[in-house]
């Protein structure tokens, strides 16, 4: 079965240093990674995601993330944090194989973002 | 406008009574799907559907029900509220493994 860990529950930062959230998961087979943002009392939003091809990823807002397969890793990182990334971060996993669930996503517990001025 | 909307937003109920959860899209996608989200727990999923008329239990299903008799929306159904379904629902849609897009979500408490 998939599982999804991020490392660190909340990371406070100040604003304008780079920040790095962790994610660990593991699959017996090929996945796909995403990250995802949430502010407070809104939905889920799409950061990046990587299906295939180069293991850097960039995304919206200035967000980049690696997949490192034999670490089966995918962290995400910012050179430089503004106050308004001040947010809720989740990674996830699709198994790119089919099931009963294929199209579903297994998230980890998040990361609370919190960038201080 | 496109997208995915639920209906309400906020939800007050009593232990007990039936509450109906609304989901539609605009996209066609064909997955959709129902989380909720409590503290210490992340997203966990309640059902999901591959397309109309084909739904399944996710990793929390007990206490509710769907239906899906239309590709663009999925209603998820409390049949006898209780104060541990005190929670934010959001429903999702998607196309098979790839990225999942997300309502605003659904804040209910049940008293």
């Amino acid at each position: 079965a998939q599982s999804v860990t991020q490392l660190d529950s909340q990371v406070p930062v100040f604003e304008e240093a780079p920040v790095e959230l962790r994610c660990n998961y593991s699959s017996s087979v090929s996945v796909y990674l995403f990250w995802y943002v949430q502010y407070p009392n809104q939905g889920l939003q799409l950061l990046l995601k990587y299906l295939s091809g180069s293991t850097l990823v960039k995304g919206i807002n200035g967000f980049e993330a690696e997949f490192n397969k034999s670490q089966t890793s995918f962290h995400l990182r910012k050179p430089s944090v503004h106050i308004s990334d001040t947010a809720e971060y989740f990674c996830a996993v699709s198994d790119q194989g089919y099931g009963g669930s294929q199209g579903n996503l297994i998230f980890g517990k998040g990361t609370k973002l919190s960038v201080k001025p | 406008d496109a997208g995915i909307t639920q209906s309400p937003r906020y939800k007050i109920t009593e232990t007990g009574r039936q509450v109906t959860l609304m989901c539609h899209q605009t996209w066609s996608h064909s997955y959709m799907f129902w989380y909720r989200q409590d503290l210490g727990h992340g997203l966990r999923l309640i059902y999901y559907s591959a397309a109309a008329d084909i739904t399944d239990k996710g990793e929390v299903p007990d206490g509710y029900v769907v239906s899906r008799s239309k590709t663009e929306n999925f209603p998820l159904t409390l049949e006898s509220a209780t104060r541990s379904q005190t929670s934010v629902y959001f429903c999702a849609s998607g196309q098979g493994g790839r990225e999942l897009f997300f309502g605003e979500g659904s804040r209910l408490t049940v008293l």
